[in-house]
């Protein structure tokens, strides 16, 4: 099957600091998504991106997908960013998810 | 107006036993899922239904049996639950089966004693 692979595993941040995770994965694919599960346990859509570069907010995120990578970029950090983030991509109609990165943003 | 929703959130039931999740959307998506999230928060496919067919099973102990009764719920219930069965079980939904973003539930926290 496909392998995603997330780094860095872990990343502490000080409030107001920015930062980039990556996502890499082993084949082609038709979707990938990027998801924040928060302390509470929910799943939380951050973006759809199976190509090309999105933005809302402080987030963005770039997925080139002839490389086979897509990045996550957190600006200005707050605390409510902490959690973990997801990369998942799609193939055989199925999402397969990255082991994710663990953000603690402290105050 | 939760748009895909799981009943219960939390579930503490003893091995032996046979117990249900519950998934409903009202997205009036045509595909529903089933994930499972283990201890170290790896998230796993089960189950997907496109038109209340079943598209993958993804190696799943036959103790599990998914069951769609329309487009909109896609129940999971589980026989002879195993400590291992401890997990977040997700639900989820997409427009189509291919290609369309997916939208999760809250989970549901199964705990087998």
């Amino acid at each position: 099957g496909i392998q995603v692979e997330q780094s860095p595993p872990d990343l502490i941040l000080q409030e107001g600091a920015n930062s980039t995770l990556r996502c890499n994965f082993s084949d082609s694919v038709n979707n990938l998504q990027w998801f924040h599960q928060n302390p509470w346990g929910q799943l939380i859509n951050l973006f759809y991106i199976p190509s090309g570069t999105k933005q809302n907010g402080r987030l963005s995120a770039t997925t080139v997908a002839t490389e086979r990578y897509s990045l996550l970029y957190i600006s200005s950090s707050q605390t409510t960013d902490s959690g973990v983030y997801f990369c998942a991509v799609e193939r055989d109609y199925k999402l397969s998810f990255g082991a994710g990165t663990t953000v603690t943003v402290r105050a | 107006d939760t748009a895909v929703s799981q009943t219960p959130k939390y579930l503490v039931t003893q091995m032996g036993n046979d117990k249900s999740i519950k998934c409903e959307q009202n997205l009036g998506h045509d595909t529903m899922y089933w994930y499972k999230q283990d201890s170290k928060k790896f998230l796993k496919i089960m189950f997907s239904y496109n038109n209340k067919e079943l598209i993958i099973n993804e190696t799943v102990p036959n103790r599990f049996s998914p069951k769609s009764p329309d487009k909109a719920h896609l129940n999971l219930h589980i026989n002879s639950l195993e400590l291992g069965d401890s997990a977040v079980y997700f639900c989820a939904s997409s427009q189509r089966a291919l290609a369309h973003e997916q939208f999760f539930g809250p989970g549901t926290r199964l705990t087998v004693l």
